[in-house]
């Protein structure tokens, strides 16, 4: 079974300071056929569905501010949010999507500070 | 706009069985992949399961493989999911998916509706 280890836990950030969010997967997520990473990040914030942020590891989602950059390729991922807002405060997760099966990471927990 | 809109949860006695369904609206149903997506209370998001546009094609994790299947009506732009032999490590927030993209994320989410498994 393919394994997302998302780290830290949580974290607590003053506003406008940069967060990186890490995700590491037991598994290579690059699909040489189709060159994208089929890794996506999800924000949950409290009470709320999560919402898509950004897929195919560094693609934003429509609606998403550009603070928020998806970067990394195979095993090694991260979310970065560029300058911390209070809106950010939420669960961040990782999921892998690939060949029909889909595995999420354990979540980090993002605080205001 | 996109809308899904779960219903069918509530409270459950263990070994029961119960049925959630999903309505889909402001997109052509019939040609996404659907899935379900489940939160335990204090827990991270958990896959649950996933159907094919035909729904010829299912796909579980092995946590509920066996117990559950999921289904559609593509005329009813419908999605469902019958949990049987229920336990009460399936008390959860379920969420409707769309599933998008080459091999899927998860673009659009329904509100979600709770499941509690107790006697």
């Amino acid at each position: 079974n393919v394994m997302m280890t998302q780290s830290p836990t949580s974290l607590a950030v003053s506003a406008g300071e940069m967060v990186s969010l890490s995700c590491k997967s037991s598994e290579n997520l690059y699909s040489s056929t189709y060159k994208e990473n089929y890794l996506a990040w999800y924000q949950k914030k409290s009470g709320q569905s999560p919402k898509l942020l950004i897929f195919y590891a560094s693609h934003r989602a429509s609606g998403v501010p550009d603070r928020f950059i998806g970067s990394g390729s195979g095993t090694d991922f991260t979310l970065t949010i560029r300058s911390m807002q209070a809106e950010d405060t939420a669960d961040y997760y990782c999921a892998r999507h690939y060949s029909s099966l889909w595995t999420f990471g354990g979540g980090t927990k993002l605080e205001l500070k | 706009e996109v809308q899904l809109v779960e219903s069918g949860g509530g409270l459950v006695q263990p070994g029961r069985s119960l049925k959630l369904s999903c309505a889909a609206s402001g997109f052509t149903f019939s040609n996404y992949y659907m899935a379900w997506v489940r939160q335990a209370p204090k827990k991270g998001l958990e896959w649950v399961a996933t159907i094919s546009t035909s729904g010829s094609r299912t796909y579980y994790p092995d946590s509920v493989k066996g117990r559950f299947t999921i289904s559609r009506d593509n005329a009813k732009s419908s999605l469902y999911l019958q949990m049987n032999s229920l336990k009460s490590e399936d008390t959860a927030t379920y969420y409707c998916a769309r599933v998008a993209g080459l091999g899927g994320y998860f673009d659009y989410w329904g509100q979600g509706v709770m499941v509690t498994v107790s006697s």
